[in-house]
């Protein structure tokens, strides 16, 4: 039972190309999270949004944008793609209500060679 | 902004023992507490939360533990067995956020060998 979709498991991209990695919850969820997880790092906060057009920076926002132009759907976009963007990119959501935590995606391999 | 320390990075435990993850958190106004389990390959999963209102939360062999005044937070897992090895990563809220916003700590790689 699959609530959070991440479309690509892997990517290989070049250098300088502009990739989109989208998102999509079938939870009616108000918030959505993007994370990259790199080792000893942990996870690390890109983009989220709370609601349809909505979109707050995270910490680290530099590279990358976002678009939500429906509840369910959340896209990352890597403007200009760079080696050091190569890493694990997990998609969260959760609903606007309360304290809970997050459902996660399976997250989404990139390479940037 | 809200920090989160995990340790250790990695932990082995021979099955059957305990395993003992510890973090600390650095604003005392967090108020939610979640740990998730990552499996080689898949996603990060809930496996346990704790407000700050409680002291300790137990579901089976894993239980979180919550110190308000050292703001640290625990999670003990007894009776390890091999499906327990995994990366399992705490959070804490952020104060003052209204979206749920959550600080990861780096991460433990537990292995639990037979």
């Amino acid at each position: 039972d699959v609530k959070v979709t991440q479309s690509s498991r892997y990517l290989v991209k070049r250098t300088g190309e502009k990739v989109f990695l989208e998102c999509v919850q079938d939870m009616d969820h108000e918030n959505m999270f993007w994370y990259r997880q790199d080792p000893g790092l942990g996870l690390r906060l890109i983009y989220f949004s709370y609601d349809v057009k909505m979109k707050e920076k995270g910490d680290i926002p530099e590279g990358y944008s976002v678009s939500r132009e429906k509840k369910e759907r959340f896209s990352l976009i890597l403007e200009s793609a760079s080696t050091n963007q190569t890493s694990m990119y997990l998609c969260a959501s959760r609903t606007g209500q309360g304290v809970i935590g997050y459902t996660f995606g399976s997250g989404t391999r990139l390479t940037v060679v | 902004g809200e920090n989160v320390e995990q340790h250790p990075s990695t932990l082995s435990v021979q099955e059957g023992d305990s395993a003992v993850i510890k973090c600390t958190y650095s604003d005392s106004a967090s108020n939610y507490f979640p740990w998730y389990k990552q499996e080689l390959g898949k996603r990060p999963q809930l496996i346990i939360d704790i407000r700050s209102n409680v002291g300790e939360k137990k579901d089976q062999r894993i239980a979180v533990t919550l110190n308000k005044t050292a703001k640290h937070f625990s999670l003990h897992i007894t009776e390890t067995q091999p499906e327990d090895s995994a990366v399992y990563f705490c959070a804490a809220s952020i104060p003052g956020d209204s979206w749920g916003k959550l600080q990861f700590g780096a991460g433990t790689q537990v292995v639990v060998t037979p």
